[in-house]
């Protein structure tokens, strides 16, 4: 099956750094999307994205759907303690909601004091 | 977004009974809904998807015998975990995939963590 390769597995940073994070399929994906899970709790959406090319922000987040439909990235700007947690890139292969989603690994995200 | 509820959030079982996990949409009718596996410390992946008045259809290698789903109304979908053994703890998660609102995309039910002992 398909399979999302997302990097880096996790990261150490300092509060107020800057955080970015990618997925790279061989696959073509027609819809992109990036969540954040806390323990214990189903993944939240941060960013959906439909084309290609796409560049979303949502805040601090900004992300990309590659223009091969086959990678995407995730950058956080001026990281706060809140954004503490796992980050999963998913892509679906039909679009319009006919199936289900692909996870990548997931990034953990850790803000050092 | 839609709001889904996912019912119960925890559930500890004795090997060999069955347990049911409720997945509802609470201001959105879904013709279809998503279950999801999440075992610790590692990714979600699809188990099957719930179609309303229809059989749910699953992905390759999940029983679908042992995991009996049932979406009999357009806001309910149920997964049965049959004769439940102790490697079929993990986490279970829904989703649904609302057609609007800003930003849309699968929003996903808070997950019910099942241990089985």
């Amino acid at each position: 099956g398909q399979q999302l390769n997302q990097s880096p597995q996790s990261m150490f940073i300092q509060e107020g750094e800057d955080v970015s994070m990618n997925c790279t399929s061989s696959s073509i994906f027609n819809t992109w999307l990036w969540y954040k899970q806390d323990p214990g709790e189903g993944p939240v959406l941060l960013i959906a994205l439909y084309k290609a090319g796409e560049l979303t922000s949502n805040g601090r987040l900004t992300a990309q759907f590659g223009i091969t439909r086959k990678d995407s990235f995730l950058n956080i700007s001026a990281s706060i303690p809140s954004d503490v947690g796992i980050y999963f890139c998913a892509g679906q292969l039909r679009g319009g909601g006919a199936d289900g989603l692909t996870f990548g690994k997931g990034t953990h995200l850790i803000i050092q004091p | 977004g839609a709001v889904v509820s996912q019912h119960p959030s925890w559930v500890i079982c004795k090997s060999g009974t069955s347990v049911k996990i409720e997945c509802r949409s609470l201001d959105f009718q879904a013709t279809t809904m998503f279950w999801y596996r999440q075992f610790p410390k590692q990714s979600l992946m699809l188990m099957a998807t719930s179609n309303e008045g229809s059989k749910a259809t699953y992905e390759q290698g999940v029983e679908k015998d042992k995991f009996l789903i049932n979406h009999a109304s357009l806001t309910l979908s149920t997964l049965t975990v049959t004769s439940a053994h102790p490697e079929d703890s993990s986490f279970y998660i829904c989703s649904v995939y609302p057609f609007a609102g800003p930003n849309y995309g699968y929003t996903f039910g808070s997950g019910t963590r099942l241990t089985v002992v």
